[in-house]
């Protein structure tokens, strides 16, 4: 089964608000990732959080790790429409194993 | 044509003189790395990143310096060489997609790599 799962599937929200977006996973890992999907476009790496960190910021994005919940959360502030995109949190699973990714959040950002 | 070019392909230096290996790629990926390729040790990865202004060390950094100021450049630094970094190095750079699976399917192109040798 899938490692990480976002929750929501779907976000919609006005431009100038906060989304946040939550990812869950089962084992340990090294790190955990968020990348962003533009429709039709490759994956963007957005953020890597390591497992020994609680969190991180770049830019406009937030995140936070919690291992003992084994989950993680996205903070966009002050979105875009920009930030219209879906998102998805990949882990990197303990033992050098490759990524597993999420189904992914479809955010929009109304203008 | 889809390439990853590095320059110089060969050099030969001092301990302590300061160098820098150029990366350029033409396909518009996020995604770069470094690897130095040693006999008996296969591939390690120095550095990568995952975007612009966004670097991180891999297995083997000690020695090296990347930066990535745009997406189609990475250039390798090694603000001291030493003897021990004499070795094999390859640029790659590499394009994800979300298989269906959900699984990520990996492209890597490889540039044609630079033997550096630290006297």
């Amino acid at each position: 089964s899938q490692q990480g799962e976002e929750d929501p599937q779907a976000l919609s929200i006005q431009e100038g608000e906060n989304a946040t977006m939550n990812c869950s996973y089962k084992t340990s890992i090294n790190n955990l990732q968020w990348y962003r999907q533009n429709s039709g476009r490759g994956l963007v790496h957005l953020i890597l959080i390591r497992s020994n960190e609680r969190e991180k910021h770049s830019g406009r994005l937030r995140v936070t790790l919690d291992t003992s919940k084994k989950s993680s959360s996205l903070l966009i502030t002050a979105s875009r429409a920009a930030d219209t995109a879906s998102y998805f949190c990949a882990t990197e699973p303990s033992g050098n194993t490759p990524l597993v990714f999420g189904k992914g959040t479809r955010l929009s950002v109304i203008a | 044509e889809a390439q990853v070019t590095q320059n110089p392909r060969y050099l030969i230096t001092v301990t302590g003189k300061k160098l820098t290996v150029t990366c350029s790629q033409n396909m518009n990926h996020e995604y770069m790395s470094w690897y130095r390729q040693d006999p008996g040790l296969g591939l390690r990865q120095i550095y990568y990143s995952m975007n612009v202004e966004v670097t991180d060390k891999g297995d083997v950094p000690e020695g090296y310096k990347v930066s990535r100021k745009e997406k189609r450049n990475f250039p390798l630094i090694l603000e001291s060489p030493s003897p021990n970094q004499t070795s094999l190095y390859f640029c790659a750079s590499k394009f994800l997609s979300l298989g269906t699976s959900g699984g990520v399917q990996e492209t890597q192109y490889f540039g044609p790599g630079t033997r550096l040798l630290v006297l």
